[in-house]
């Protein structure tokens, strides 16, 4: 069964990039996905911010899109997240999951917590 | 777009019913079936309760059950246990290729 693990920096300096990973096992990410990335702020709701698809197209939150950027690695079968600029606000838990065509996410990954501060 | 509406909390006894509203607009939940709900315990990660509205996924008791009526959807949870406490966040397709999550519930079991 897919698995999905997030990597990356916890902390972030203001003004700087964040820069996430989500490796992708038991499947591969040339399958027809949408690998999409969602964060929760401490103690809030969660909010979808963005996805690709097999092919490269990408889907963004319009309240995001200037500052992100979501790429895939077939060699790694692998995708990342860049959030450009950041601020306080962007502290978050980062999630990484699988939306299939059938338009549900599952499953979903553990998680990794990025603070941004000096 | 806004995230969806749902109360912050909602209580209710072992074996009582307990159901949790989903509020959006003609532009999300009003218009596609695309509405599902989500289980989060404290520390881990979302899981996967119902989609389409009210489609359970295998392994998910059938205990779970969901609704809509117009801009409003529902997650219902019948015979209520200890381990059904958690936070529940339901989800909705918004259009243009973007997805919109609702701003959780708080489920105690008293």
């Amino acid at each position: 069964q897919v698995q999905l693990q997030e990597s990356g920096p916890g902390l972030v300096k203001p003004s700087g990039t964040l820069s996430l990973t989500c490796a992708v096992s038991g499947g591969s990410i040339s399958s027809t996905n949408w690998w999409t990335w969602v964060r929760q702020p401490p103690g809030k709701g969660l909010e979808w911010i963005g996805e690709i698809y097999h092919s490269g197209n990408t889907n963004y939150n319009p309240s995001l899109r200037s500052r992100v950027t979501i790429s895939l690695d077939k060699s790694k079968n692998q995708f990342s997240l860049k959030v450009s600029t950041v601020t306080a606000a962007d502290t978050a838990v980062y999630y990484c999951a699988r939306r299939p065509v059938t338009n549900w996410f599952d499953p979903w990954g553990q998680g990794t917590l990025v603070t941004v501060s000096s | 777009q806004s995230a969806l509406t749902q109360p912050a909390s909602v209580s209710g006894s072992p074996g009582q019913s307990i159901t949790i509203s989903c509020t959006g607009t003609s532009s999300d939940v009003g218009s596609y079936n695309l509405v599902s709900w989500y289980q989060q315990h404290p520390g881990k990660a979302p899981k996967l309760m119902i989609y389409e509205i009210n489609k359970r996924p295998s392994g998910i008791s059938n205990r779970f059950s969901g609704s809509r009526s117009g801009n409003t959807a529902s997650l219902t949870i019948s015979g209520l246990q200890a381990e059904d406490e958690a936070d529940y966040f339901c989800c909705s397709y918004a259009g243009g290729s973007t997805w919109v999550f609702g701003t959780g519930t708080k489920v105690t079991v008293l």
